[in-house]
């Protein structure tokens, strides 16, 4: 079965300082996408970022960049120099290639964001 | 261009009966997929079209939900005789294909609360 799991409900960071959020995930399948998805009280989910399985490469986004460690199966956001705007609840997400598309969530963490 | 557009925003309706939620995908993408979002909860997996095809309905909690998409583009989510555990928002998302390199855009969700 696939999973993801976020084990911090809520976060909290300093405007203009630098969080990081935790995702661990796991598949059977050897080729996947992962996800980190923005959610604000609008309830419009944003995409923030997206790794593909087979690159090594860290994705990155302006401030938003991941850890991606695929033997430990972890999937960490990285958000430098903090905005008020970044405080939403984020999701981490996967998609294995061969199962039509469909996204398996985490259960969200709680970011805040303090002036 | 317009984005995904689901109806009602809000739903409030008492124990026991129908409701039907209505999504409207971007024009041409193929792929529309379902997810429900319980208070405080990730967002969990109900059903993904592809076309008008059902290929994945593993995520439909009873057999009082079901959906339909006609014409390749809006779909109907309907839940008979419901539950107060049936409260929650309802998200519709949709992609032009099924694959990961094409983003999902999701509508900003019905948010159902049964009395």
């Amino acid at each position: 079965a696939q999973t993801v799991t976020q084990s911090q409900p809520e976060m909290s960071v300093q405007e203009a300082e630098t969080v990081t959020l935790s995702c661990t995930y796991d598949t059977s399948e050897s080729d996947y996408y992962l996800f980190w998805y923005k959610q604000p009280p609008s309830r419009q989910m944003i995409l923030v970022i997206r790794q593909e399985a087979y690159k090594q490469q860290n994705a990155t986004e302006n401030r938003f960049s991941v850890n991606f460690q695929k033997a430990a199966k972890s999937f960490s956001l990285k958000i430098s120099d903090s905005q008020l705007g970044d405080a939403a609840m984020y999701f981490c997400a996967s998609q294995n290639y061969n199962q039509g598309g469909k996204l398996i969530f985490g259960q969200g963490t709680e970011l805040s964001v303090k002036p | 261009g317009a984005g995904v557009s689901q109806s009602p925003s809000n739903k409030v309706t008492e124990k026991g009966k129908d409701v039907e939620l209505r999504c409207d995908p971007i024009s041409g993408h193929t792929a529309l997929y379902w997810y429900r979002q319980s208070l405080g909860q990730g967002l969990e997996f109900l059903i993904y079209f592809q076309g008008n095809s059902a290929p994945d309905k593993s995520g439909l909690p009873s057999d009082r939900f079901s959906a339909e998409r006609t014409g390749g583009s809006v779909s109907t989510l309907t839940i008979q005789r419901t539950q107060q555990e049936d409260s929650a928002v309802y998200l519709c998302a949709s992609r032009s294909t099924r694959d990961g390199y094409s983003p999902l855009h999701f509508g900003n969700g019905t948010r159902l609360t049964v009395t």
